[in-house]
């Protein structure tokens, strides 16, 4: 994979305002992408996911934009709460099955209250 | 209660020395994973295994083994022969070709 640096890009954002956290990946062939969310000392949680014939998914006050053109995602966090603090990754996946599946980096929300 | 459970949450190592860290499901999944975590990184896959006693190497399967005798467990063993073995180890299960997967809470593992 990707050599990466020890400092993930943060997002720092006041209790109640939207949170933007943005993903760039790298295959066009993928054709399905999730969001996990991560706290500090805890395994990945599984947040919401999209596929690639869709530009946009909803969820509890979350929502993930899908930009193939640019090879983008983005998530989306409506009046974001302290409990919301943790690392986001993006992963997208090229091909059937778990293992398929490609990890970013992930960004560091911090939800100031 | 369905759920991943991984032991234990630390453990602490001797250079030199094999550790095995376990790892169970009661989610009835056929499909089991292992990632490693660095800081800074993103999940890097070990092992998975698709149904008992299988397995594959991932991504960066040297100096680590793996066995899966039950559906339930897949326990991940550092051998002396993995460099840098200090990392946050995580296990995961789900049904067999699904893009979703749970998670475990995590194994640190520090070599002192």
């Amino acid at each position: 994979g990707e050599s990466v640096g020890l400092h993930l890009p943060t997002l720092s954002v006041q209790e109640g305002d939207n949170s933007i956290i943005n993903c760039a990946y790298s295959n066009s062939a993928s054709d399905y992408f999730i969001w996990y969310k991560q706290e500090s000392g805890k395994g990945p949680q599984f947040i919401i996911d999209i596929r690639s014939n869709m530009d946009k998914r909803q969820g509890q006050r979350v929502t993930v934009l899908l930009n193939k053109t640019v090879k983008h995602l983005s998530l989306q966090i409506a009046a974001t709460q302290p409990g919301d603090s943790a690392v986001y990754f993006c992963a997208e996946n090229k091909d059937t099955g778990f293992q398929k599946l490609v990890f970013g980096t992930g960004t560091r929300l911090l939800v100031s209250p | 209660d369905g759920g991943i459970t991984q032991s234990p949450k630390y453990l602490f190592r001797k250079e030199g020395q094999n550790v095995t860290l376990s790892c169970e499901q009661n989610l009835n999944h056929d499909a089991m994973y292992w990632y490693r975590q660095d800081p800074g990184q993103g999940l890097r896959l070990i092992y998975y295994s698709q149904i008992v006693n299988d397995f594959q190497k991932g991504d960066i399967a040297e100096g680590y083994s793996v066995s899966r005798e039950k559906k339930e467990s897949f326990p991940l063993t550092v051998t002396s022969a993995q460099k840098n073995p200090t990392a946050f180890y995580l296990c995961a299960s789900s049904i067999w070709a699904d893009p979703e997967a749970f998670f475990g809470q995590g194994t640190r593992l520090t070599v002192v």
